[in-house]
């Protein structure tokens, strides 16, 4: 089936460090999104991707989507602690319509920051 | 930004009994919203899209006879777990796409914790 593999599962990092998580998906999307889900919150969107090789910037955030659009990254340059939380990505796959379009979801990445 | 409300947040209930989880698009009107449950620390599961009157569209495994979804407005779905047992203990959480804009992000609501003694 439709599969969106997301790595890593979990980052631990010092405050000020970098960190990126990667997705990759099994067949071509029509465009892809960027939630954030704090400990005991639900998701809030970020962003959505939608053209070959975007990059996008919100800050200290950069995402990004690959050329084939099968993969997407998201990089925080110097993480605070107010990074902490669930970074998820999730895809609709192109060329289906209807309810098919709906997100394929990343099993996420977890930071945690240590201050 | 659009706004989802979901209640109640929290409930507790015997197993054998039903429970009833709306979900509200608060500034917006969503022709579609979904449903998902998320057990702790995994990701989000999609067990089905609701359709404003039409029947909801369930994700393979996930038993329409069990959790049945009402979605009569352009404003409310409703997600009722019927004969809820322990193993359905989860969080629910709605969300739902703004007709009004492009984009297909969605909009979630704060979920519901439900568990089932």
């Amino acid at each position: 089936g439709q599969q969106v593999m997301q790595i890593p599962q979990y980052q631990h990092v010092q405050e000020g460090e970098d960190f990126t998580t990667y997705c990759n998906s099994s067949t071509t999307l029509s465009n892809i999104q960027w939630y954030k889900q704090r400990p005991g919150g639900h998701p809030v969107f970020l962003i959505q991707l939608v053209k070959s090789g975007e990059v996008k910037k919100q800050k200290r955030l950069t995402f990004q989507f690959g050329e084939a659009k099968k993969n997407s990254s998201l990089h925080i340059t110097a993480t605070q602690t107010t990074d902490v939380g669930t970074y998820f990505c999730a895809g609709v796959v192109s060329g289906n319509a209807g309810n098919n379009r709906k997100l394929i979801w990343g099993l996420g990445t977890s930071l945690a920051v240590n201050p | 930004g659009a706004v989802v409300s979901q209640h109640p947040s929290r409930v507790i209930c015997k197993s054998g009994t039903s429970v009833k989880i709306e979900c509200r698009s608060l500034d917006f009107q969503a022709t579609t919203m979904f449903w998902y449950r998320q057990f702790p620390k995994q990701s989000l599961m999609l067990m089905a899209t609701s359709n404003e009157g039409s029947k909801a569209t369930y994700e393979q495994g996930v038993e329409k006879d069990k959790f049945l979804i009402n979605h009569a407005s352009l404003t409310l779905s409703t997600l009722t777990v019927t004969s809820a047992h322990p193993e359905d203990s989860s969080f629910y959480i709605c969300s739902a796409r703004d007709m009004g804009l492009p984009s297909n992000e969605q909009f979630f609501g704060p979920g519901t914790r439900l568990t089932v003694l």
